[in-house]
């Protein structure tokens, strides 16, 4: 399962500039990985997927890369603005056949004017 | 518009009393799932469901109860037994399993027992 901690890592941007969220996953039998970006007092919101067969995949303002000799994933926002300010979690699915998902901790985005 | 409803936003309960929190989905999604968020943490899963009338076990299932009579309802029931339930619930929908497919959100019910 994943690691919850009390206090969540938090990544300071300058408005403007590129965010880039790093993620270390835990399973290498995950073949499929997703960001979420969680607002305030909301629910979740899916920002972009991908599976393992890809290192790399775009979305508007947003990239997410995958290198899976280290078991890590990133997100890439770019040009970022205060509407990112956010928790972005990733997740991964263990293995092909899971019928659930494993969250990350997340990262607190702050954004600086 | 298509999406998931949780209702209500903000619960208060006095300790001892059993609580149903409300999840319905009107994306014809097979799979539904509850999560326990707690400040500054992640999403834990409480309970899944793949099928109408069929549901597993998350990882903290201890204190919570369940049905799914309904392919768009998933309604969480939180017990006496749940030592610690004041939380955020999160309830979520999926196209198949979690595991290929994106996972829909709910808006969340912030459950307060004193």
């Amino acid at each position: 399962g994943e690691s919850v901690g009390l206090h969540l890592p938090t990544l300071s941007v300058q408005e403007g500039d590129n965010s880039i969220i790093n993620c270390a996953y835990s399973n290498s039998a995950s073949d499929y990985f997703i960001w979420y970006k969680q607002e305030s007092g909301k629910g979740p919101q899916f920002i972009i997927d991908i599976r393992s067969n890809m290192d790399k995949r775009q979305g508007q303002r947003v990239t997410v890369l995958l290198n899976k000799t280290v078991k890590h994933l990133s997100l890439q926002i770019a040009a970022t603005q205060p509407g990112d300010s956010a928790v972005y979690f990733c997740a991964e699915n263990g293995n092909s056949s899971a019928s659930k998902i494993i969250f990350g901790s997340g990262t607190r985005l702050s954004i600086r004017p | 518009d298509g999406g998931i409803t949780q209702s209500p936003k903000y619960l208060f309960r006095k300790e001892g009393q059993n609580v149903t929190l409300s999840c319905e989905q009107n994306l014809n999604h097979d799979a539904m799932y509850w999560y326990r968020q707690d400040p500054g943490q992640g999403l834990r899963l409480i309970y899944y469901s793949q099928i109408v009338n069929d549901f597993q076990k998350g990882d903290i299932a201890e204190g919570y109860s369940v049905s799914r009579e309904k392919k768009e309802s998933f309604p969480l029931t939180v017990t006496s037994a749940q030592k610690n339930p004041t939380a955020f619930y999160l309830c979520a929908s999926s196209t198949g399993l979690a595991g290929l497919y994106e996972q829909y959100f709910g808006p969340g019910t912030r459950l307060t027992v004193t």
